[in-house]
């Protein structure tokens, strides 16, 4: 089944610990994001791309890295783990910068200790 | 700062009535205006875009838009228990970004 594949769903970490999380899709959208939700803030952007090679900051990107080496995989690391990162985390994809529907990942629920 | 504001709710509808469900946003230029639905635990799903002025019915929902007030609702008609979820309203500002409101929980009462 086409889609996005989000790695892991869920994890525990110790705070000051290095983390990817991984997010592969397989519909050969260009566009690719990463958001974190969190009550009562809903959908805050972490970082995207627009296209395979190129990446950018959203509204939230300190303590987040992405890469984008290929169409496919765009994976988050957090390179050392604060409590504040705890949340839910949602990569996510469209075909192209103006089309409208964004295809989702299960999301990742990341408990930072 | 572009803005999208929601009542957060809960908005509690009885089955078989319609839930209607608001939204405005700050941004003059966006042209583009989407409604998802998202289950607890789940993640968000497209049910309406909207890119023009006036209704877009599609089944039970009817999105509007009003450009002039800002403003843009989702109807819901012969809301059924499994309808009860939060509906997230998002727009796109003009670097294609969309901007998201903080969602709307709609409980429907069988």
């Amino acid at each position: 089944i086409a889609g996005i594949t989000q790695a892991p769903t869920s994890q525990i970490l110790a705070a000051g610990r290095r983390m990817t999380l991984r997010c592969t899709q397989d519909m050969r959208h260009n566009a690719m994001y990463w958001y974190r939700q969190d009550l009562g803030l809903g959908l805050r952007l972490i970082h995207y791309s627009n296209t395979a090679g190129t990446t950018g900051k959203g509204e939230v990107p300190d303590g987040y890295s992405v890469s984008r080496a290929n169409t496919d995989d765009f994976p988050l690391t957090l390179a050392s783990a604060v409590p504040s990162q705890t949340s839910v985390y949602f990569c996510a994809s469209k075909a192209g910068l103006n089309t409208g529907e964004l295809f989702f990942g299960e999301g990742s629920r990341l408990t930072v200790l | 700062q572009k803005e999208v504001e929601q009542n957060s709710g809960p908005l509690s509808v009885p089955e078989g009535a319609i839930a209607s469900l608001n939204c405005t946003y700050s941004d003059r230029g966006s042209q583009s205006f989407f409604w998802y639905r998202q289950y607890s635990g789940k993640s968000p799903e497209l049910i309406m875009s909207i890119y023009s002025n006036g209704d877009k019915e599609d089944g039970r929902f009817t999105a509007q838009l009003n450009k002039a007030s800002q403003y843009v609702s989702l109807l819901i008609r012969d809301s059924q228990p499994s309808d009860s979820a939060t509906y997230l309203c998002a727009v796109n500002d003009s670097n294609y970004q969309l901007i998201w409101g903080a969602g709307t929980k709609l409980i429907i009462k069988p």
